[in-house]
Parts: C-alpha cells; structure tokens; sequence
C-alpha cells in the first residue's frame, strides 16, 4: 500500500533554512488525483498545514508561510521536498507530508487521507 | 482567512459514553470539513470526510454531522482506543485545523 516517508536533518540553526524530502512508496505521485502535502505540528500543540503540491510542479500555500515556503518535486525519484526560509525557534516542529487529495476535472481540494509518520526538527544554535 | 473554533478543548469520559466535539467555521465551508485522530507520537488519522461520510475502515461508532459553519464529531460508546486528540479540518478555502480536543479517561 501507499506509504510516505520523511527525511532530512534534525536540526537547524536559526536564520538557516530548513530542508526536508518526502519519498513516496507503493504508488505513483504522477497521479492527477492527488496533490501532495507538508503539514507541522510543534511540540504540544495543534496542526497547521505548511503547502501542497501537484506533480506537475502546481503548488498551493498557506498563505500566512508563502514568503518562507518553497515545495518542489521530483518525478523521477517519487519524492517532493519542503524548503522553509529564516527559520525560528517557532518553526521548530514534527513535519508530516501527506497525500491531498485532488479532482483534476473539478479543481476541488480535499484533505488529507494517508500520512507520513512525521520527523522532528527543532531548530536551534 | 477562515478560522475554525474547536470545542471543549480537553473532555473527561468514561468507557461507553457519548461523547460530542463541536467545530464552528467563522463563515460558511459548506460540507468542506474532515475529522482526524492522534494518538501520542502518531500521524493523524482520518475518521470523517465531507462531514458526514465514514472513512474506510473506520468503527460505526463514529459519526459526523453538520454544514456551513457548525460541524459534530461523535463517538457514540467510547472505547479505550478512542482516547486521544481529534482535530477538525476545512478545505473549502485553503486549509485550517481546529485548535484540537482532547479526550481523556475520567
């Protein structure tokens, strides 16, 4: 079955960026039905959902990360991959990717059916 | 930008109650809403979508309801499995999560 895991380093110092991969497993990301996702959680708290991505290199940001968020895929590898600008202590968090499901046909975004199992990064001198 | 206002944020529960989450979107998102749970360590897990529609695989005993701004999550007889955090989820614009709940054995 479809399975998506996280990669990158642990720690990041402040002001740096933060750079994360997410391989895709069991199944193709050159699917129209589906975007793909990066979502955090810092440590206690709530979820909050970073961008998306289609794999014809469409993306889709939350609006208030835009200015620091970069999301890129590539096809030939099955992965897509999270880049965060100017990172703070506030960006440390576990990052999960995820699938989004899409309808090509209609432009409707869904939400999230299967996760990664999420990597920590804490970012800090 | 559309807020989602999650409701209680911790409740207390025995084994085989009825339980109910409420989120209120600050404007209408039509039947744009999910429910996930997360257990300690864990990725989420998608329970409702649309609303009202049982994931795959999911126990009957989770329900979802509600439109436009005013969504239920319920659990009808608890199970020990079911203590964790559940989160609601809009896609109609953008996405945002609740602020979460968390069920907690009394």
């Amino acid at each position: 079955q479809l399975q998506l895991q996280e990669s990158g380093p642990g720690l990041v110092k402040p002001s740096e960026t933060l750079s994360l991969t997410c391989t895709v497993s069991g199944g193709s990301i050159s699917s129209s039905s589906y975007y793909w996702g990066w979502i955090r959680q810092p440590p206690g708290k709530g979820l909050e959902w970073i961008g998306s991505i289609y794999y014809s290199g469409s993306t889709y940001y939350n609006p208030s990360l835009k200015s620091r968020v970069t999301i890129s895929v590539d096809t030939s590898k099955n992965q897509f991959s999270l880049k965060l600008s100017s990172v703070t202590a506030a960006d440390t968090a576990v990052y999960y990717c995820a699938r989004h499901l899409y309808d090509f046909w209609s432009g409707y975004f869904d939400a999230f059916d299967i996760w990664g199992q999420g990597t920590m990064v804490t970012v800090s001198s | 930008d559309i807020q989602m206002t999650q409701s209680p944020s911790s409740l207390s529960a025995s084994v085989g109650d009825r339980v109910t989450i409420t989120c209120r979107a600050s404007q209408g998102i039509r039947n744009d809403l999910g429910w996930y749970q997360q257990k300690p360590g864990k990725a989420p897990k998608r329970l409702i979508y649309a609303a009202s529609s049982l994931q795959s695989g999911v126990p009957s005993r989770f329900s979802g309801s509600g439109s436009g701004t005013e969504f239920t999550l319920t659990i009808s007889s608890l199970q020990p499995e079911d203590f964790a955090t559940y989160y609601c989820l809009q896609h109609n614009s953008y996405l945002t999560f609740g602020q979460g709940t968390k069920l907690e054995i009394k």
